[in-house]
């Protein structure tokens, strides 16, 4: 069965900084992979998504995610975090075959002034 | 900009009581899904509904579940018997149909379930 795994459950960033948070899954082939964030009270929002092709996307709010298939990795990057980023992230997988996402435990970010 | 919306935002009930929950989708999607996340705990997949049936349901969605779309714009999740265990946030979903499967499931607010 398809994993998703963020090991950081909780980060710390100081406005201004940059940011990484990491996603690993484990599946045999590639599957669709998707960043979600949800702030408090909202519901979930896509920040990018990646199907094919260009391995390096683009999202909103200025985030990025980086596909590597040796690693089966995507990790998603900001160059300089806002306090407005402050929220929960989540990565999600989708199998091609298959409709459901099956989502990561998340990784809460916060960020000092 | 199209959003999914979810009523109501939080619902108390009795343990053994059925509750329904309510969404209604993006006006032009075909596939429609509900999960849920229990505190703490990761969001999980619950159902697919499509053409107005079940296409695909996770080992969560027993028979106290059931989904149905009622008419051209809700998309609803019953529970007949409610647990406390049943206590999560429940998220509605809605993807369009693309050629491919590129799809993107948006995601409604949720409708936090208390059960008492």
């Amino acid at each position: 069965a398809q994993s998703v795994t963020q090991p950081d459950i909780h980060i710390t960033v100081s406005e201004g900084a940059s940011l990484e948070l990491r996603c690993n899954y484990s599946y045999g082939a590639t599957p669709y992979l998707f960043w979600y964030v949800q702030s408090p009270g909202q519901g979930l929002q896509l920040l990018l998504k990646y199907f094919s092709g260009d391995t390096l996307v683009q999202g909103i709010k200025g985030f990025e995610a980086e596909f590597k298939r040796s690693q089966s990795s995507f990790n998603l990057r900001k160059p300089s975090v806002h306090w407005s980023d402050a929220a929960e992230y989540f990565c999600a997988v989708r199998h091609t075959g298959r409709r459901a996402l099956t989502f990561g435990s998340g990784t809460r970010l916060q960020v000092q002034p | 900009e199209p959003e999914v919306t979810q009523t109501p935002s939080h619902q108390v009930t009795q343990m053994g009581q059925e509750v329904i929950l309510r969404c209604v989708p993006i006006s032009n999607h075909l596939y429609f899904y509900w999960y849920r996340q229990i505190l703490g705990q990761k969001v999980e997949f619950l159902v697919s509904f499509y053409n107005n049936e079940i296409s695909e349901k996770s080992e969560i969605f027993d028979d106290q579940f059931s989904v149905e779309r009622p008419d051209g714009s809700n998309f609803t999740l019953k529970i007949r018997s409610t647990k406390l265990e049943d206590s999560a946030m429940y998220f509605c979903a809605s993807s369009e149909t693309l050629a491919g499967g590129g799809e993107t499931q948006y995601f409604g607010p949720g409708t936090r379930l208390l059960v008492l």
